[in-house]
């Protein structure tokens, strides 16, 4: 069985750029749900892709934006960087008929923004 | 809002001692998830919780859901080197699908 695998592990943009980040759902996970963890804190979460549609949305503004495909993989799209930006990103998964709260999380990318 | 407060923030043990940590809030929670996230990686489930008085275990690991819905334990026994990590509780949140709402976490070093 495959975990929840990202792409790319480190990314370095500049202020004002966008940015693209991808993930590969765990075998049989049909939802993913995406989280920014900052330095020293919790994940904080941004939204969640089921069936191909946005299942929920954090407090986060509509720059962050996200795509999931019929292979249950996702990007998070970021756009017009900010140096708040600057964080682990974290995809997770989670399967239908499993408890959805039972998330599994992939290795992150790390952002920085300069 | 929804929050999660850990306690303690860190803590600095001997290896083959027991560990103790918890987590509260003022909201109730239906669920409760256990992560150790180590540095560069991400949280890695541990324990899952879904009834009030529960207490599971997973090795070393056990951990309880609180009766009033509002905490959990997790203790670790006999501590060894590699439980070192940041262990964060979570909760789903009750308007959000999807949503986790993590705590800030409990930062547990081990000295052999």
């Amino acid at each position: 069985e495959t975990g929840v695998t990202q792409s790319p592990t480190h990314l370095i943009k500049t202020r004002g750029q966008q940015v693209t980040l991808r993930c590969s759902s765990q075998s049989g996970h049909n939802t993913v749900s995406w989280y920014q963890q900052a330095l020293g804190q919790g994940p904080q979460f941004i939204f969640q892709y089921y069936r191909e549609e946005e299942n929920g949305r954090g407090n986060f503004p509509p720059r962050f934006s996200g795509l999931q495909f019929p292979n249950y993989s996702s990007e998070l799209n970021v756009n017009a960087l900010e140096l708040d930006d600057s964080a682990l990103y974290l995809c997770a998964s989670s399967a239908l008929g499993t408890p959805l709260m039972e998330q599994y999380f992939g290795p992150g990318t790390r952002l920085t923004v300069t | 809002g929804q929050q999660l407060n850990q306690s303690p923030q860190s803590m600095f043990i001997q290896e083959g001692e027991d560990v103790s940590m918890n987590c509260t809030s003022s909201s109730i929670f239906n669920t409760w998830l256990w992560y150790k996230q180590d540095p560069g990686e991400g949280p890695v489930l541990l324990i899952a919780l879904y009834k009030a008085g529960e207490l599971t275990s997973n090795g070393r690991l056990t951990a309880q859901f609180g009766i009033t819905r509002k905490d959990s334990f997790l203790n670790i026994s006999a501590s060894i080197p590699s439980d070192v990590g940041i262990y964060f509780c979570a909760g789903p949140s009750y308007n959000q699908g999807g949503k986790l709402i993590f705590g800030q976490g409990t930062e547990l070093s081990v000295k052999p």
